[in-house]
C-alpha cells in the first residue's frame, strides 16, 4: 500500500497571506490528523477528520482550518500568515475500528516558511 | 490530563553500545503508548506500540520497550546501536477513545559515535 502523503513538500509564502496543504491518507484509513512541529513548541495536535467530520481540534486560532472530503483526503488551511506559523505540518492516517483509534500513520509533512 | 516526558533531550552513545532512552507517562486512563522515529528532514517512522497487551514490545530495527505500569515509565532500548540509528525519538500517548489527538514528548535526540 502507498503511504501517506503531503503536498506541496515545501512552500514559501509571505506574512499575511494564506496557504492550503493537502494530504492523501494510506488507503482504506477514514481518519486523518494533522499536527504542527516547531523548534519550540515541538509537535502539537492541530485537529482531526473523520468521515468529513471534524471530531477533535487542538489549542490553535481560528486562522487554522482543515476539511475532508468522501476520498478521506483532506486539506489545512492557515489564513492570515505570521511568521510564527513557519513549521513542519505533518498529516497522519489511521483506521478506525470498533470504537478504538489504531496506530497513526505520518506523512512526510510540508515545511512551510513564512517571511 | 495526560503527558509524556522524555527525560533526556539528548543521548550519546558509541556504535556497538546500548541504548536506553527514557519515558515516563501520564494517564487517567488506560493508554496506549507508542515510540515514533525521526530522521533528519523526514516525517515519523512508527518504531513500537504498547496496546495493553504483553508490557514488553518489540519494534522494528532490534528495538524493544517496557511498560511498566508501577512506575510510568515506558523506556525504550537497543543491545548494540548502529550509526543509522541517529534521529530523534519521540515518546508519545494516545488515552483509548482518543480522536486524533497523539500527545508527543519532547524528543530526544541519539548520536551515535563511530
Amino acid at each position: 500500500k502507498a503511504g501517506v502523503t503531503q503536498t506541496p513538500r515545501y512552500l514559501i509564502k509571505t506574512r499575511g497571506q494564506q496557504v492550503t496543504l493537502s494530504c492523501s491518507p494510506i488507503s482504506g484509513h477514514r481518519s486523518v490528523s494533522w499536527y504542527q512541529q516547531t523548534p519550540g513548541q515541538g509537535l502539537q495536535f492541530l485537529f482531526e477528520y473523520f468521515s468529513e467530520t471534524q471530531r477533535n481540534k487542538g489549542n490553535f486560532p481560528g486562522r487554522f482550518s482543515g476539511r475532508q472530503f468522501s476520498n478521506s483526503r483532506s486539506e489545512m488551511n492557515v489564513s492570515t500568515l505570521e511568521l510564527g506559523d513557519s513549521a513542519l505540518y505533518l498529516c497522519a492516517s489511521s483506521l478506525w475500528e470498533g470504537g478504538r483509534q489504531e496506530t497513526q500513520y505520518f506523512g512526510p509533512g510540508t515545511r512551510l516558511l513564512v517571511l | 490530563a495526560q503527558s509524556v516526558t522524555q527525560l533526556d533531550s539528548h543521548v550519546s552513545v558509541s556504535e556497538g553500545t546500548p541504548v536506553l532512552l527514557r519515558c515516563n507517562y501520564s494517564s487517567s486512563y488506560s493508554p496506549s503508548l507508542f515510540w515514533y522515529v525521526q530522521h533528519p528532514n523526514k516525517g515519523l517512522q512508527l518504531l513500537l506500540k504498547y496496546t495493553s497487551a504483553a508490557t514488553l514490545v518489540k519494534g522494528i530495527n532490534g528495538f524493544e520497550a517496557e511498560f511498566k505500569k508501577s512506575e510510568t515509565s515506558f523506556h525504550l532500548t537497543k543491545p548494540s546501536a548502529h550509526m543509522s540509528d541517529a534521529a530523534e525519538y519521540f515518546c508519545v500517548v494516545s488515552e483509548t477513545g482518543s480522536q486524533g489527538n497523539l500527545i508527543f514528548g519532547k524528543g530526544t535526540k541519539l548520536s551515535v559515535k563511530p
